[in-house]
C-alpha cells in the first residue's frame, strides 16, 4: 500500500471490555511504532519494533497493554480491560529503521471508552 | 526524557515570520520536525543530524545546535497552510525511537 493503514479508523466500547487496533506499515520497513495522543496533547510513545529484535516496551503505561507484530509486518496493540483513561487516538507509525529515518503516520484509531 | 517546546502557541498574520525552539537535557544525536493538522496525522517536515547544520524545506527551515543541544525550526513568510501544531522529536545517542516535544500550536491569520 501507499501508506500506513490502521483499522478501525473508529472504535467504542465500554468500560472493561478489551480492544484491538491494527496496523498495516508501509511495505518494506523494518520499524514499526505506535503512540498514544490524548485530546490536545503530544505523542506518548508506547512500543517499537525494529526487525527481528526484541520490542521496546518501555513505553507501555500498564500490563493491560501489549502488541505483537507477525511476520514482520502487521502489529496489533491490545488493550485489556479498558478504562476511561485509555480514550485517545491511538497512532501507528513506520519507517526504514534507525531512529534517524523520517516516520511515516498512519491515520490513527480514535478510541472512546464510554 | 521529553524535550521542551517554545512558544506553547503562536498566531500571526500571512508573510510573517516565526521561530519555534525545541531543547533537550541530553546529549542529541538527531531531532526530526513533524506537523500535524487538525484531525490528521502527523505529518515529516525534516531531521537534523548531529554537526549543527540546517535543512529547508520550502519556505521552512531549522538549525540544530549540538553543543547546545536545542533545534529550532523557522517559518518565512508564512503561508495559510502552515497552520498546524508543530512537534520536535530528539533522538539521545544511545536511544532507538523518539520522544516527542509537547507541541507548538500555530495559527496563521489571513
Amino acid at each position: 500500500g501507499a501508506g500506513v493503514s490502521q483499522s478501525p479508523s473508529n472504535k467504542v466500547t465500554e468500560k472493561g471490555k478489551d480492544v484491538e487496533l491494527r496496523c498495516d506499515p508501509i511495505s518494506g520497513h523494518t520499524a514499526l511504532y505506535w503512540y498514544r495522543q490524548s485530546l490536545g496533547q503530544g505523542l506518548e510513545f508506547l512500543i517499537y519494533f525494529q526487525g527481528n529484535s526484541a520490542p521496546d516496551k518501555s513505553g507501555l503505561p500498564s500490563d493491560r497493554f501489549s502488541a505483537e507484530r507477525t511476520g514482520g509486518s502487521v502489529s496489533t496493540l491490545t488493550i485489556q480491560r479498558t478504562q476511561q483513561e485509555d480514550s485517545a487516538v491511538y497512532l501507528c507509525a513506520s519507517s526504514l529503521g534507525t531512529a534517524n529515518q523520517p516516520q511515516h503516520f498512519g491515520d490513527g484509531t480514535r478510541l472512546s471508552i464510554l | 526524557q521529553q524535550p521542551v517546546q517554545s512558544p506553547q502557541a503562536v498566531i500571526l498574520r500571512e508573510g510573517e515570520d516565526a521561530v519555534i525552539n525545541c531543547s533537550s537535557s541530553k546529549a542529541l544525536y538527531s531531532v526530526h520536525w513533524y506537523r500535524q493538522k487538525h484531525g490528521e496525522a502527523p505529518v515529516f517536515l525534516m531531521i537534523l543530524l548531529k554537526g549543527g547544520e540546517q535543512k529547508g524545506h520550502e519556505k521552512i527551515s531549522a538549525s540544530f545546535n549540538e553543543k547546545k543541544q536545542q533545534s529550532s525550526l523557522y517559518l518565512t513568510a508564512s503561508q495559510l497552510s502552515y497552520s498546524g501544531t508543530y512537534f520536535c522529536g530528539t533522538v539521545p545517542g544511545s536511544a532507538r525511537q523518539l520522544t516527542f516535544g509537547s507541541g507548538t500550536q500555530l495559527t496563521v491569520l489571513p
